[in-house]
């Protein structure tokens, strides 16, 4: 079955980076993009980011713009994400998300990873 | 950019109730909205895509609608394992990414 699985939880102090993984399976990883949405303890989601795993072409949240990479191995059929200068606001879960384009004309975001939590604390 | 709203922000409901929650865009955006339920603890999952299509293997008593800014979502009788919160989400703009609305929690009355 088609499956995201990610990395598991970390613990960083203001300042350092994180790298989070998402192991896809079930599919031709390099068909469909990746998304990445975060949400904060008791928050709704909020989005990223996106990476084709085609071209590695990516779109990024304007607020994040300078502090996210999104990347791709296709030999491993795994994204990352990479956050920089870690502040206490980026405490939060961290999800990947497969884009189904199928239709043709609409896209939707399926399935999800588990998520990873990210605690950022002095 | 597209900003996404939704109401109510929570509701209390029985099980068998009909429960209807709305999702507005901040201009028009087709059918482009999908509705995602998410429990406590774990990832979304998604529902409905393209207003109104049902994902498959979601029960039947899930059903989305609307067009261009205004869209619902409608529990035709609530079961227990539905009380979860509710996000929508335009798929139209792309530079500015799938936004969310802010959710709908759905709990026991």
């Amino acid at each position: 079955q088609v499956q995201l699985v990610q990395s598991g939880a970390e613990v960083k102090k203001p300042g350092a980076s994180v790298k989070v993984s998402c192991k896809a399976s079930g599919y031709t990883f390099t068909s469909y993009g990746i998304n990445w949405v975060r949400q904060a303890p008791g928050q709704g989601l909020e989005w990223m980011g996106w990476i084709s795993a085609y071209n590695a072409n990516t779109n990024y949240a304007q607020k994040l713009q300078g502090r996210v990479t999104m990347t791709t191995d296709t030999s491993t059929s795994t994204a990352y994400m990479e956050l920089r200068s870690l502040r206490s606001d980026d405490t939060a879960v961290y999800y990947c998300a497969r884009e189904d384009d199928s239709s043709g004309w609409f896209n939707w975001f399926d399935p999800w990873g588990q998520g990873t939590l990210v605690t950022v604390s002095s | 950019d597209i900003q996404m709203t939704q109401s109510p922000s929570s509701l209390s409901a029985s099980v068998g109730d009909r429960v209807t929650i709305t999702c507005r865009a901040s201009q028009s955006i087709s059918s482009y909205l999908n509705w995602y339920q998410q429990k406590p603890g774990k990832a979304p999952k998604l529902l409905i895509y393209a207003a109104s299509s049902l994902q498959s293997g979601v029960p039947s008593r899930f059903s989305g609608s609307g067009s261009g800014t205004d869209f619902t979502l409608t529990i035709s009788s609530l079961q227990p394992e539905d009380f979860a919160t509710y996000f929508c989400q335009q798929s139209f703009s792309t530079p500015q990414g799938f936004t969310f609305g802010p959710g709908t929690k759905v709990d026991i009355k």
